[in-house]
């Protein structure tokens, strides 16, 4: 059982340049997030999905695009990668919440350093 | 608003001591949910627990156990005798109405032998 699994788990990029992210749920969960982890200030959600060819601003969207083409997919996406994207990426998954098991199941995440 | 308060920072104890990591939840929803997750130095998010707004019965698992208050929107994680094994980042959060999550900013916890 795989869960979440993001692609890749290490990427240094030069300013600049762009780069996808990854995210792929075997659990047929409707909904998937991505979030980054920053020293100090805990995970904060980028973009969401609510399902299929659906996507959603987060608390912190600038820079980042997404896409959800397929359900069990969610891109995440740098045009113009900056240094201030440093970061740990988290991608999740969850049911919708009236439902059993409400909590968000992670990937493994991906560290980025853009220099 | 939604938003999730660990002010606890950073904790160290010593091995065996009892610890309680505090977290203190802002909602206007009547119902939500609350989890804690802990993030070992590995830096994988481990599901600890969850709890819906109606069900206000405190938790115990093994050395862990959990308080939830809604009087006072707050909903802390206790550990009994710890060990080394505990030192992680702890992170409590909130799902609202439009099933986001919302994380607090995390309390490391420092278990030295």
């Amino acid at each position: 059982n795989a869960g979440v699994t993001q692609t890749p788990k290490f990427r240094v990029l030069k300013t600049g340049q762009s780069m996808t992210l990854l995210c792929a749920q075997d659990m047929n969960h409707e909904y998937m997030y991505w979030y980054r982890q920053d020293p100090g200030m805990g995970l904060r959600l980028i973009h969401y999905s609510v399902g299929e060819g659906t996507t959603a601003k987060g608390e912190v969207p600038d820079g980042y695009n997404v896409s959800r083409l397929k359900k069990q997919n969610f891109l995440l996406g740098l045009e113009s990668a900056a240094p201030s994207q440093t970061s740990v990426y988290f991608c999740a998954s969850s049911y919708h919440r009236h439902l059993m098991n409400t909590e968000a199941f992670f990937g493994q995440g991906t560290r980025l350093t853009v220099v | 608003a939604q938003k999730v308060t660990q002010a606890q920072t950073e904790i160290s104890v010593v091995e065996k001591e009892d610890v309680t990591l505090d977290c203190v939840y802002e909602t206007r929803d009547t119902t939500y949910y609350l989890f804690w997750y802990k993030q070992p130095p590995s830096g994988e998010l481990v599901f600890l627990i969850r709890r819906n707004s109606f069900d206000e019965q405190n938790e115990i698992s093994g050395r862990y156990s959990w308080n939830f208050q809604k009087s006072t929107s707050s909903f802390n994680f206790t550990i009994t005798a710890s060990q080394v094994v505990d030192s992680a980042v702890y992170f409590c959060a909130l799902r609202s109405n439009f099933n986001k999550f919302y994380f607090g900013s995390g309390t490391k916890l420092n278990v030295k032998p």
